[in-house]
């Protein structure tokens, strides 16, 4: 695609609920990225995929967050049990080889958990 | 204290006016983004440095790699100008980027 997807745009979930987010990374790029944003606050790193390898999950809040990308495309974040205070909106980016390359971001999930 | 830090926090400025957004980290890095966030949320990456000065249109971003510092600069502000601005840093460690809480720019017309 021409730029990086995101979907759903919104998400209104009731606590205790999972969900599912879902990234498209531009097509060649090797490089995703999970950010989140809370209300006023700045972004925050959550889990880096590059290429095959492991990816970098140091950012994830709590073991109900998971992430995987399939095939080196397409990333699916899932949050399980969710709380209100994960209400944010989620972020995707890709880049073509790394943190060194240009970011192209996505429009973002914003996730409300009633 | 966050390894990186912007200022200021936020900006208010004439149609016209030069404007300086500031970013200082304490890690070693190897570059370096700024970003653009718009009031509707989006967010469009500007510049990624590692070394010098880049320039694209009315913004330029410098980079001092000794005294770990960059600037971003607009010229000749206008209002289609006023978002968040968000520096980011690559440490030398090659981790994911590290955030500044952005400066929030208002230019009025």
């Amino acid at each position: 695609g021409a730029g990086v997807s995101q979907s759903p745009s919104n998400k209104v979930t009731e606590k205790g609920k999972d969900v599912e987010l879902r990234c498209d990374p531009i097509s060649g790029h090797t490089a995703l990225y999970w950010y989140r944003q809370s209300l006023g606050q700045g972004l925050e790193f959550l889990i880096y995929f590059q290429g095959n390898s492991a990816p970098d999950k140091s950012g994830l809040p709590s073991d109900r967050f998971s992430a995987e990308r399939t095939g080196g495309s397409v990333s699916t974040l899932t949050i399980q049990r969710t709380q209100q205070e994960d209400s944010a909106v989620y972020l995707c980016a890709s880049s073509y080889g790394g943190s060194v390359e240009k970011l192209f971001f996505g429009s973002g999930t914003q996730l409300s958990v009633l | 204290k966050n390894e990186v830090e912007q200022s200021p926090q936020n900006l208010t400025a004439q149609e016209g006016e030069f404007i300086t957004i500031n970013c200082s980290y304490s890690v070693g890095i190897s570059a370096l983004h700024w970003l653009q966030q718009h009031p509707g949320g989006g967010i469009v990456s500007l510049f990624m440095l590692s070394s010098g000065k880049k320039k694209h249109g009315r913004l330029i971003a410098t980079i001092n790699i000794q005294e770990k510092h960059s600037s971003l600069h607009i010229t000749a502000s206008h209002p289609r100008d006023s978002a968040v601005y968000i520096c980011a840093a690559l440490s030398s460690g090659n981790t994911p980027l590290v955030f500044g809480k952005g400066t929030r720019l208002s230019v009025i017309a």
